[in-house]
This record gives structure tokens, sequence and C-alpha cells, in this order.
């Protein structure tokens, strides 16, 4: 069975800087893709980013990017440049049989 | 493009009593899936619409049931009603069901909590 792991429950960066989110997922697939979703106090999941396992090349969206390691299957999320706006919660998702399996989420807050 | 609707957004109900929720998914998508979303569990996948057809269920009773309309609109019914089923309820909607790593785009939720 898929697992999705994000060990940090809650993280806090400044504004203006960089924060690292955690994920490890568990799969036996070798061809699969990952996500990353952002929850607001909104409620509603936005798609942060996509990254497909065969590929080598990170992905990257603006000011998000992964360090996607497939090997020790790891799967993190670099924001840079954090801005206030990026306070929520962040989840790590694995996507298979017309479902997709969220880790718990990691609450990021953003200090001014 | 309009987004994922999910109406309503708050909802109070009593233990024993059944409810109905509601979704309009993007214009043109036709697989619609649902997630409860509790504190203690996190999310967890509901089951999933294609066409009309659940082609995937969640490790659910059978007092969560669902449906698809042939304008991809989906309602989700839980019958008898318990206190553990106050949750956030999404809804998502994608193109098309089954290609891998399709995006799935979500609504706001409907808040359900029983008494």
């Amino acid at each position: 069975a898929q697992t999705v792991t994000q060990s940090q429950p809650e993280m806090s960066v400044q504004e203006a800087e960089t924060v690292t989110l955690s994920c490890t997922y568990d799969t036996s697939e070798s061809d699969y893709y990952l996500f990353w979703y952002k929850q607001p106090p909104s409620r509603q999941m936005i798609l942060v980013i996509r990254q497909e396992a065969y590929k080598q090349q990170n992905a990257t969206e603006n000011r998000f990017s992964v360090n996607f390691q497939k090997a020790a299957k790891s799967f993190s999320l670099k924001i840079s440049d954090s801005q206030l706006g990026d306070a929520a919660m962040y989840f790590c998702a694995y996507p298979r049989s017309y479902q997709l399996t969220f880790g718990k989420g990691t609450k990021l807050s953003v200090i001014p | 493009k309009a987004g994922v609707t999910q109406t309503p957004r708050y909802l109070i109900k009593t233990r024993g009593q059944q409810v109905t929720l509601s979704c309009s998914p993007i214009s043109g998508h036709r697989s619609v899936s649902w997630y409860q979303q509790t504190p203690g569990q996190g999310l967890q996948f509901l089951f999933e619409y294609f066409s009309e057809t659940q082609r995937n269920k969640g490790n659910f009773p059978g007092r969560f049931s669902g449906r698809q309309f042939s304008n991809s609109r989906s309602e989700m019914n839980v019958s008898t009603l318990e206190l553990g089923d106050s949750a956030l309820y999404l809804c998502a909607s994608s193109a098309e069901q089954g290609r891998k790593g399709e995006k799935l785009f979500f609504g706001s939720g409907t808040q359900l909590s029983v008494l």
C-alpha cells in the first residue's frame, strides 16, 4: 500500500526567507507522479506543484521548487522568498487508482 | 472558467439524520471525487465517479453513498449521521478519469457538524 509521511506537523519561516517542507513516500511502482497541495484558511486545496517520477529534473513553479530523490523516496518542497500569503497547510500527495493518498500535512506560519 | 462549487458551505445536523452534499465540477470535467478531512484522520478518499459510474470507493461504511448526474454534477449522501461524521467534505474534479498524474481541482468544501 502506498503511504505518504510528512514528519513536520508545524514549521515557521521569516518573511522573505526560504523554507523546506519534507515528505517521504512508499511505493513499488517505478512510473508515478507526486503532488504538493496548499490549503489556506479558505479551505480550498490548491495544487502547488507536480513531479513526474521518470523525469530527473526537479519541478519548479515560480518560488516553489521540489527536491525529488527517487531512490530515497523523498519529495521535499522548497519555498523561496516566503510571503505572508504562503501561510497554509501543505500536503504531499501520491495519486494511484483514481485517488490521492495524502500525508498528514505541515502547517506553515510566515512571520512578518 | 468557474471552479469547483460545493454547496452548502456549512451544515449542522443532529445524530441520526441524513445529509446530502452537492458538487458542481469545472465545466467539461467528467470525473468527480470526494474526500473527508478530519483533524484526526486527515484526508481520506471516499469515492470517485466518472460518466455517472462509481469507479472506486474508499474504506467507508455503506452509510456513505454518492451519485453523479449526466451533467457531471455529483452528490454525496450520509445517512444515520454519527458524531464522528463531523468533518470537512471536499470535492475534486478532473478532466479525465485514470490518466496518470491527472491534476485534481478542489472546491472549498462543506463543513459538516453533527451534534
